[in-house]
């Protein structure tokens, strides 16, 4: 089945470093990709999406390219902020074959210290 | 708007006992999903609600697990009898007929001990 496999935390950064956090899947179909985010004490919130190879979704100084060749969905973001703190979740969902169900990852906890 | 809740924040219960988990959803929500998350792994969907009907109920893990939303608002979850594995942080989102996957709005979730 489909799967979802992201890089294992806790990472700790200082303020303003650059961030990465890798996530790569497995389909049989053609998924849509999402970083999702969970701030201490929130739910889960969705930070960005992409439906198809080669998109790119950006939100709040966060991106991530849907890559089809290397089957990867990295988050970055340039400059984080200790207001970024947060456990961040790598999914997909196949709509082409009809399943509303999110795949998640294992989720990574973010911790920036000023 | 509010948004989905859930209830109890946190629950601590001995292995055998019962809880039920309760998710509100957004008002006008027919789509209602429950996901668990346990001891920091991934994230798993359990169930999918259409108003009051199962649509896909394939990650309920066995069937010490009831899921119910009788008139097709609120949902609870029941676990009877609870084991040790069964801790962790139990999700519920809601969206729209005919929302996309990334449609779902989450609850904060409810975090179940079992001891």
């Amino acid at each position: 089945g489909d799967s979802v496999t992201q890089m294992e935390g806790p990472v700790t950064l200082s303020e303003e470093a650059f961030l990465t956090i890798n996530c790569t899947y497995t389909a049989t179909g053609y998924p849509s990709l999402f970083w999702y985010v969970q701030y201490p004490g929130e739910g889960l919130q969705l930070l960005l999406k992409a439906t198809k190879a080669d998109d790119k979704g950006s939100n709040k100084g966060f991106e991530a390219t849907y890559r089809k060749e290397t089957t990867s969905f990295h988050l970055e973001k340039g400059s984080v902020q200790v207001s970024d703190s947060a456990v961040y979740f790598c999914a997909l969902s196949d709509e082409v074959q009809g399943a509303q169900k999110l795949v998640f990852g294992q989720g990574t906890r973010l911790t920036i210290n000023p | 708007e509010a948004g989905v809740t859930q209830f109890p924040s946190h629950s601590v219960i001995e292995k055998g006992q019962t809880v039920t988990l309760r998710c509100d959803p957004i008002s006008g929500h027919d789509n209602l999903y429950w996901y668990r998350r346990v001891m920091g792994k991934e994230i798993k969907f359990l169930l999918h609600f259409v108003k009051e009907s199962k649509q896909d109920e394939s990650g309920m893990p066995n069937n010490r697990f009831l899921a119910e939303r009788t008139g097709g608002t609120y949902s609870t979850l029941k676990v009877q009898p609870a084991e040790l594995e069964d801790s962790g942080v139990y999700f519920c989102a809601s969206s729209q007929v005919g929302g996309l996957s990334y449609e779902q709005y989450f609850g904060p979730g409810t975090r179940l001990t079992v001891t």
